[in-house]
């Protein structure tokens, strides 16, 4: 069974440094890969995907995310962060199995502060 | 955001009780999800459909059942409520072949079993 780690589960940064967030995967095949913000008291918000390509990917608010095979990792960057990204960070993972359902890590909490 | 509504939004049981919660969309998506999101565990898949009256289960779907009798809504019952099994809930659509499968997320159901 596919399984997604995320080793950072609380980080606290001030404004304007730079952000990385680590995913790893455990899947030898094809996989898509994702990385969603869940903002206090607000529902999941997709923040990027991968699916083939450039394996360096942008999303929106600046972030971006590199997927290194090699690795089975899909880390998340931000080179200067805002107090507005204080949320809590999941990175997913959907192997194509059949099973179209996602495989989410245990989440990344990042308080930015003023 | 996608058309998904989920209710109750919030819900205060009892031990025992049965309980159901809706999901409902407006997009005409095949796929719909249930998730449970615990602190520290991320969010769980609980049973997911892939069409009208097809159903299957997910990772932690012991004392859970789900219907789907029109494709706009999923429906999530805890056939004998416990106190495991509160949680926030989230109901997910999504559709095969467009935007790579990008599952879109309503927003939640905060379940408290007394």
């Amino acid at each position: 069974a596919q399984s997604v780690s995320q080793h950072n589960h609380h980080v606290i940064l001030s404004e304007a440094a730079s952000l990385e967030l680590g995913c790893n995967y455990s899947y030898g095949g094809t996989v898509n890969l994702f990385w969603y913000v869940q903002y206090p008291g607000q529902h999941l918000q997709l923040l990027l995907k991968y699916f083939s390509g450039d394996p360096l990917v942008k999303g929106i608010k600046g972030f971006e995310a590199e997927f290194i095979k090699s690795k089975f990792s899909f880390n998340l960057r931000k080179p200067s962060v805002q107090w507005s990204d204080t949320a809590e960070y999941f990175c997913a993972v959907n192997a194509w199995t059949g099973r179209r359902a996602l495989t989410f890590g245990s989440g990344t909490r990042l308080q930015v502060q003023p | 955001d996608a058309g998904i509504t989920q209710s109750p939004r919030h819900k205060v049981t009892e031990t025992g009780t049965p309980v159901t919660l809706r999901c409902h969309q407006t997009e005409n998506h095949r796929y719909m999800y249930w998730y449970r999101q615990d602190p520290g565990h991320g969010l769980r898949l609980i049973h997911y459909s892939y069409g009208v009256k097809d159903t299957d289960k997910g990772e932690v779907s012991d004392g859970y059942s789900v219907s789907r009798s029109k494709t706009e809504d999923f429906l999530l019952t805890l056939e004998s409520a416990t106190s495991s099994q509160t949680s926030v809930y989230f109901c997910a659509i999504s559709e095969p072949g467009q935007k790579a499968e990008t599952q879109y997320f309503g927003p939640g159901t905060r379940l408290l079993v007394l």
